[in-house]
């Protein structure tokens, strides 16, 4: 068993939706939690960075936790196309920068106009 | 925000040259930079851990006589894939910090490594 599972998807929704990306962790352990963009042939950009159960909220972007369940969610409002992208989660131990992060395999979003 | 600068963002090399790619902190200076290597519709994996001015600590399966790096400076780190193969052929992008906490962590832009 992989110690992160994200569904690959693709996930294609019309512009305006809301999409919700998830993630299962089996390491109970983990205690920060974060979502990457990544474009195609890019390097992946920090979205969102939360280290508690809960929610937090940024923009159209609000980061869901319940380390009860060992699940993560990212949702996001009135998608645009330029969201049309590869989003992966990634969690680690420590708030070190030497921390590992663990990623998963990333959900391809694409919004359609 | 911080800046990180990978060069070349794409290289097309024949089977057994060496390869070497370049990481750069613009903006701030890095203690530690990583390596990750990404196949298509995969997640990253770490290779390495670089310190400046010491040995990288590599992951396991990771060869380290094939992927050298270097990380002689606290701006540039390299990572050079030597006598390269197609099975080679990935995407490596790399990882660094200004600080201490993984909230500041900041990715290279990557570069595709195709070997014919």
């Amino acid at each position: 068993q992989k110690e992160v599972e994200q569904d690959p998807g693709p996930l294609s929704v019309p512009e305006g939706a809301i999409v919700s990306l998830n993630c299962t962790y089996s390491n109970s352990a983990f205690q920060y939690f974060m979502w990457y963009r990544q474009y195609s042939r890019k390097g992946p950009e920090l979205l969102m960075y939360t280290y508690s159960s809960g929610n937090k909220e940024d923009g159209r972007f609000t980061a869901q936790v319940d380390k009860s369940s060992k699940y993560i969610s990212l949702f996001i409002r009135d998608s645009q196309p330029s969201d049309s992208a590869t989003y992966l989660c990634a969690m680690s131990v420590s708030s070190s920068n030497t921390g590992k992060l663990i990623f998963g395999q990333g959900t391809t979003l694409q919004v359609k106009p | 925000g911080a800046v990180v600068s990978q060069h070349p963002s794409w290289v097309i090399c024949k089977s057994g040259t060496s390869v070497k790619i370049e990481c750069r902190s613009l903006d701030f200076q890095a203690t530690t930079m990583f390596w990750y290597r990404q196949f298509p519709k995969q997640s990253l994996m770490l290779m390495a851990t670089s310190n400046e001015g010491s040995k990288a600590t590599y992951e396991q399966g990771v060869e380290k006589d094939k992927f050298l790096i270097n990380h002689a400076s606290l701006t540039l780190s390299t990572l050079t894939v030597t006598s390269a193969h197609p099975e080679d052929s990935s995407f490596y992008i790399c990882r660094a910090a200004p600080g201490t906490v993984n909230e500041k962590l900041f990715f290279g832009s990557g570069t595709q490594l195709s070997v014919l």
